[in-house]
């Protein structure tokens, strides 16, 4: 099966820094990676997702690129503000699975 | 209001005790799916449907059971609870495969 790889597992960045997460997957027959923001106490929620076909996706400050040869997609925050403080999930999905990473801890600094 | 709603929220049992843990939709959704979180090990898939009677398995689905009857509904099953099932469970659902997923609030069970 998929194997999903996410790095940093915390991120600490200063209010108005970028971040940056980064995550690997396995299988090249993956073809859709959704991110998810997971506030204390409540479900993931989708913040962006790229598709296969697809190099860059942009949703005002929040940015994933997707690199299907070395198999690795990003997530990028810019302009970090303290309500993104929370965590990040990436998933990879195909043959009707979704793989998770192991999440990213995300903290912004006043 | 469109959403996925699980029940209950918490949960405290003890080995050996079947239970099951609800999840409904509201959306018309055709892909739905269960997930365990357990700490730096990220969601793992349980198991999921892709339509009124058809399930499959997900990566870690030893010792639980699902059904999908209605569209609306998808419940997992413990028929014997073990400590190692201790975790928060998150039910899904989608519109179709490989599509946006909405997430329920989550159920957080202890099997002591």
């Amino acid at each position: 099966g998929e194997n999903v790889e996410q790095h940093p597992s915390t991120l600490s960045v200063q209010e108005g820094d970028s971040a940056v997460i980064k995550c690997t997957y396995s299988d090249s027959a993956s073809n859709y990676f959704p991110w998810y923001k997971q506030e204390l106490g409540k479900g993931p929620q989708l913040i962006i997702d790229i598709r296969s076909n697809v190099g860059e996706k942009k949703d005002q400050r929040i940015a994933v690129t997707l690199n299907k040869t070395a198999k690795h997609f990003s997530l990028h925050i810019t302009e970090t503000q303290p309500e993104d403080s929370a965590v990040y999930f990436c998933a990879a999905y195909n043959f009707n699975k979704f793989y998770f990473g192991s999440g990213t801890k995300l903290n912004v600094k006043p | 209001e469109a959403q996925v709603t699980q029940n209950p929220r918490y949960l405290i049992t003890v080995t050996g005790k079947k239970l099951t843990v609800t999840c409904s939709q509201n959306m018309n959704h055709e892909y739905m799916s269960w997930y365990r979180q357990d700490p730096g090990l990220g969601l793992r898939q349980i198991y999921y449907s892709m339509n009124v009677e058809v399930t499959d398995k997900g990566d870690v689905p030893e010792g639980y059971k699902v059904s999908r009857k209605e569209k609306r509904n998808f419940p997992l099953i413990l028929e014997s609870p073990s400590p190692n099932q201790t975790s928060l469970y998150f039910c899904a659902s989608s519109l179709s495969m490989g599509n946006i997923q909405y997430f329920g609030a989550g159920t957080r069970l202890s099997v002591l």
